[in-house]
């Protein structure tokens, strides 16, 4: 099993919709949770922290669940601007990135 | 001001050869990161320097060696660089909170 894993997608959705991705980890002592979003040949860019509690930035969404070892990124009305590849990222000694999912938002 | 750059943003050269990629930050931040982000898009850890101190080294080949002459730069040097070398070179800066702020990037092409 992979440490972190993703649907790497393509999600290809309208305007306007809710999508929502999910990522799942194997190490349960893992430490602290991201999400990014990576646009086509430039860098990651931190998009927000996962908190325990679940917390809200915006139209993003993000909520982390121990018991099963996975977290969610939801993204509400969403906009062409949105288009781009979300990186999952856990810590646990050293960070690790999920390969990805691609998301395609269209007018 | 850029918070953490990169030099060169692209390389091109030939197998066996030595190069090197510079990274700089000013954002005061501790802990500075290489990454490789190779064809399939995967980004994976390298190398992570905390107060100029080594703290983690992925299992990467020796070939590989980064140096960090201040809190401010972190470089990479790469010996005798072969085809499976090529990719995309991430350095990145965090801080206590692990939130990582990354350079634009190096695209190394070995030929």
């Amino acid at each position: 099993r992979k440490e972190v894993e993703q649907d790497p997608g393509p999600f290809n959705v309208p305007e306007g919709a809710t999508v929502a991705f999910n990522c799942t980890y194997s190490n349960s002592a893992s430490q602290s949770f991201f999400w990014y979003r990576q646009d086509c040949r430039k860098e990651p860019k931190l998009l927000m922290s996962v908190y325990s509690s679940g917390n809200e930035d915006g139209r993003f969404t993000a909520q982390l669940n121990r018991a099963s070892q996975y977290i969610s990124l939801l993204i509400r009305d969403s906009k062409l601007s949105d288009s781009a590849t979300y990186l999952c990222v856990v810590l646990y000694n050293d960070m690790r990135f999920g390969a990805g999912t691609r998301l395609t938002v269209k007018p | 001001d850029t918070a953490v750059s990169q030099t060169p943003k692209y390389l091109v050269t030939q197998m066996g050869n030595d190069k090197s990629i510079k990274c700089e930050q000013n954002l005061g931040h501790d802990t500075m990161y290489w990454y490789k982000q190779d064809s399939k898009k995967f980004l994976k850890i390298m190398f992570s320097y905390n107060n100029k101190e080594l703290i983690i080294n992925e299992t990467v080949p020796n070939r590989f060696s980064p140096k960090s002459p201040d809190k401010a730069h972190l470089n990479l040097h790469i010996n005798s660089l072969e085809l499976g070398d090529s990719a995309v070179y991430f350095c990145a800066v965090s801080d206590a909170s692990y939130e990582q702020y990354f350079g634009p990037g190096t695209r190394l092409t070995v030929t």
